[in-house]
This record gives structure tokens, sequence and C-alpha cells, in this order.
């Protein structure tokens, strides 16, 4: 069955330094992968996305995530981290059938230290 | 184009009233989801939408649940008897099937429902 690990539920970094959130998942196939931003009370935005070609791929507010087919991991990097971007963190697989639904890892909250 | 709307944004009920949420998508969105999110996870998806056809429901979706699109366009979902179980974060997705499986795949802020 389709499923994403986010083996860190809480991260805590301090503003400045670099970030490295970590998701595993499995599918049987080529998989569509996502990374989703969640602020308090809100819904989600979608950071970037992995559907094929290259494995390193850039997205909004200066994230990238580099899918790794061997390790079955598709981990969200920053190379300097804001205050603002503290925020829930969701990695996604989207399972790809007639449906398009979407299987999230349960998150990973970022604090960022002044 | 105004995204995908949800309506309430926040929902308090009694334990085993009814309450309907309502969502519309993104116009030419022909897919719809409902996700549910639980305090510290990541959402579960509920239901799927095809213009009107419901054409997927997860087990997570009791008898309790229901949801419809009447038309193709906006979906609603109801929970009936409510528990507090139930107290959740309701998200709604669009997404068209014309430009692939995930493009333009959309949610909206999503309605906080607690149940007291």
């Amino acid at each position: 069955a389709q499923s994403v690990t986010q083996p860190d539920i809480h991260i805590t970094v301090s503003e400045g330094a670099s970030l490295e959130l970590r998701c595993n998942y499995s599918y049987g196939a080529t998989p569509y992968l996502f990374w989703y931003v969640q602020s308090p009370g809100q819904g989600l935005q979608l950071l970037l996305k992995y559907f094929s070609g290259d494995t390193l791929v850039q997205g909004i507010k200066g994230f990238e995530a580099e899918f790794k087919r061997s390790q079955s991991s598709f981990n969200l990097r920053k190379p300097s981290v804001h205050w603002s971007d503290a925020a829930e963190y969701f990695c996604a697989v989207g399972v790809f059938s007639n449906t398009g639904k979407l299987i999230f890892g349960q998150g990973t909250t970022l604090q960022v230290k002044p | 184009d105004t995204g995908v709307s949800q309506d309430p944004r926040h929902k308090i009920t009694k334990r085993g009233q009814n309450v309907t949420f309502r969502c519309d998508p993104i116009s030419e969105h022909n897919r719809l989801y409902w996700y549910r999110q639980t305090l510290g996870q990541g959402p579960e998806f509920l239901t799927y939408f095809q213009n009107e056809a419901q054409l997927e429901k997860s087990r997570l979706l009791s008898d309790r649940f229901s949801a419809e699109r009447p038309k193709g366009s906006f979906s609603t979902l109801e929970i009936q008897r409510t528990e507090q179980g139930d107290s959740a974060m309701y998200l709604c997705a669009s997404s068209s099937s014309l430009s692939g499986d995930f493009s333009g795949y959309t949610f909206g802020s999503g309605t906080r429902l607690t149940v007291v």
C-alpha cells in the first residue's frame, strides 16, 4: 500500500541556518511527489512537486527537494531559514489512478529560533 | 479566479447535531476532493467527485457522512449526529482531469469543526 513517512515530528533551527526535512515514501510505480506548507489555521500551500525529469526540483520561497529513487526519499531543503518559515510541512505522494488523490505524511513542525 | 472557497471557516456544534460544509472549487475544475485533518496529523482522503459523480469514498467516511456535488460545481459535506471524534479541519481541493492527474491541484483554507 502507498504510504508516506516523515520521520521528524518537530525540528528547531536557528534563523539563517540550513534546513532539511526528510520524507520517505512507499509506492509501486514512479511517484508523483509533493511538499506542502501549512501555517496555523490555514489551508495547504504547494511548495514544489516532482513528476518526472530532473530529480532536483526548485520551488517557491527558496525551497528545493531532491528525488532519490534508490532511497525512496524526497527530502526538502532550504539553505538559509527565515523566521517566517516556521510552519508545518507535509510531504505527499499522488496516487496515479482515476482519482488523483494524495496520501500525506503526518507532517513536520518547524520552529525557527531568532 | 478566486481559488477554492470553503464555508464556514469555523463551526462549533454540540454533540449530536448535524452540520453541513460547502466547497466552491475553481470554476474550470471538474475534480473535487474532501480531506480530513485531525490535530497533529496530515490530511486524509475522504471522497472524490468527477463532475457530479462520486467515484470513490474512503472507509473513513462512515454512514453519518454524506457528500454531494449536485451540478458538478459546488459540493457539500454533511455530518449527521456529530461526535467529538469528528472535530477536525475539513479540507476541500479541486483539479482538472484535462491537465494531467495532479496539475493545478488546489486546496481551500478549510473548515475547522469543533464538537463540544
